[in-house]
């Protein structure tokens, strides 16, 4: 299975835009970008995907490098509620499981 | 909105007996999963289900056993219950074809003394 690689914790403070990377460089092809987030307490919950274009949804954001090895999740006002482990995942589209690893922790300043 | 439960929330419980977790989802998806969580670490993967009567083990060996005799329903047992057992476990569903969007049912903290 393709990796990602996320930092581990990031930063940033309340109604500002935030980022968070991810590396996969040895995607395939076939391989969809799903983020997925997981608030505290709580079991993981959907929130986007992409394959080649960028992506808008209610939630967030998908911006996928022209060369499919990086994408980046944007939050386009953080709020106290976005913090959470973001998790970056590469899901073939007849994939049979969802692996999470360790994502990235997301805190916001008030 | 998922349409995914779990019961017990929480469970406390003591050394050596037997347990069901239940999970049930009412999407209609063939697709199931038990993840085990410790507080502040990684979900691993211990069992999923393709369908009704396929089971296959996870990415993390687990004491537990699984079955799938109906497509929403797809418990999770621990025949003698450990210390070690205690944990979060989230029960997933979703459907084939689509590629990604997994539900989470509000998970079952289990706690084994």
């Amino acid at each position: 299975d393709a990796k990602t690689t996320q930092p581990n914790s990031m930063e940033s403070n309340e109604e500002e835009p935030v980022h968070l990377p991810c590396n996969h460089s040895t995607i395939s092809g076939t391989d969809y970008i799903h983020w997925y987030r997981q608030l505290p307490s709580q079991g993981p919950e959907y929130v986007i995907h992409g394959l080649t274009s960028n992506v808008n949804n209610r939630m967030a954001s998908l911006a996928i490098a022209e060369d499919r090895k990086s994408s980046t999740l944007i939050l386009h006002r953080a709020t106290l509620r976005d913090a959470a482990v973001y998790y970056c995942i590469l899901l073939y589209s007849s994939a049979s499981k969802i692996i999470f690893g360790s994502g990235t922790r997301l805190s916001i300043r008030p | 909105e998922a349409d995914i439960y779990q019961t017990p929330r929480y469970l406390v419980i003591g050394t050596g007996k037997k347990i069901t977790l239940e999970c049930s989802q009412t999407m209609g998806h063939d697709k199931m999963y038990w993840y085990q969580q410790d507080p502040g670490m990684e979900l691993h993967l211990i069992h999923y289900s393709y369908g009704v009567n396929s089971t296959e083990k996870g990415d993390l060996s687990s004491e537990s056993t699984v079955s799938r005799i109906r497509t929403e329903h797809f418990p999770l047992t621990l025949e003698s219950a450990r210390p070690s057992h205690t944990s979060q476990y989230l029960c997933a569903s979703r459907n084939s074809g689509r590629a990604g969007e997994q539900y989470f049912g509000p998970g079952t903290r289990l706690t084994v003394t």
